[in-house]
């Protein structure tokens, strides 16, 4: 069964500091892969996708991902980080064809002054 | 592009009543899902429809839950004789085929 990772459950990070958010899947075939984040209260934001192509993904808000085939990993990144970025942020895969989103557990964002 | 609407966004109810969340698509999204997120995990596949068709449904989605979509366009999610383990945010996304989910805020549903 497919299945996501995100083994951080917190991170901290200060304002200005650079930032890495880890997912890892397991599934037969390379899914569709998301990034998504969630302010408290509010719905899931699209930050970034990856069907095909170039492995490194921009997003918005300054975001991007790296997708490792062999590594069965979809890491985000943020060079500088901004205390508007504190959230919960969220991994998540499609199978081909995208039917319905398998979610990570979630990473919560603090960003410290 | 209005967005993926949901209403309410919180409903409090007691247990064993019914209650029902309405999600209004992105209009040109023939494809619809809920999801239930309960507090500390990510959101949980409950259902999907393209057009007015249910195509998948969860082992989630108990004998007590059903999802209509009758003209393709707004969705209903009705739960019955509900329970406190119903407590949870219900999400309602849309897209269309090959395009990513666009999430709305969710209704929040609280069982006392």
């Amino acid at each position: 069964a497919q299945s996501v990772t995100q083994p951080d459950i917190h991170i901290t990070v200060s304002e200005g500091a650079s930032l890495e958010l880890r997912c890892n899947y397991s599934y037969g075939a390379t899914p569709y892969l998301f990034w998504y984040v969630q302010s408290p209260g509010q719905g899931l934001q699209l930050l970034l996708k990856y069907f095909s192509g170039d492995t490194l993904v921009q997003g918005i808000k300054g975001f991007e991902a790296e997708f490792k085939r062999s590594q069965s990993s979809f890491n985000l990144r943020k060079p500088s980080v901004h205390w508007s970025d504190a959230a919960e942020y969220f991994c998540a895969v499609a199978p081909f064809g995208g039917n319905k989103l398998v979610f990570g557990a979630g990473t919560i964002l603090r960003v410290k002054s | 592009d209005t967005g993926v609407s949901q209403n309410p966004r919180h409903k409090i109810t007691k247990r064993g009543q019914n209650v029902t969340f309405r999600c209004d698509p992105i209009s040109e999204h023939n494809r619809l899902y809920w999801y239930r997120q309960t507090l500390g995990q990510g959101p949980e596949f409950l259902t999907y429809f393209q057009n007015e068709a249910q195509l998948e449904k969860s082992r989630l989605l108990s004998d007590r839950f059903s999802a209509e979509r009758p003209k393709g366009s707004f969705s209903t999610l009705e739960i019955q004789r509900t329970e406190q383990g119903d407590s949870a945010m219900y999400l309602c996304a849309s897209s269309s085929w090959r395009e990513p989910q666009h999430f709305g805020d969710g209704t929040r549903l609280s069982i006392l």
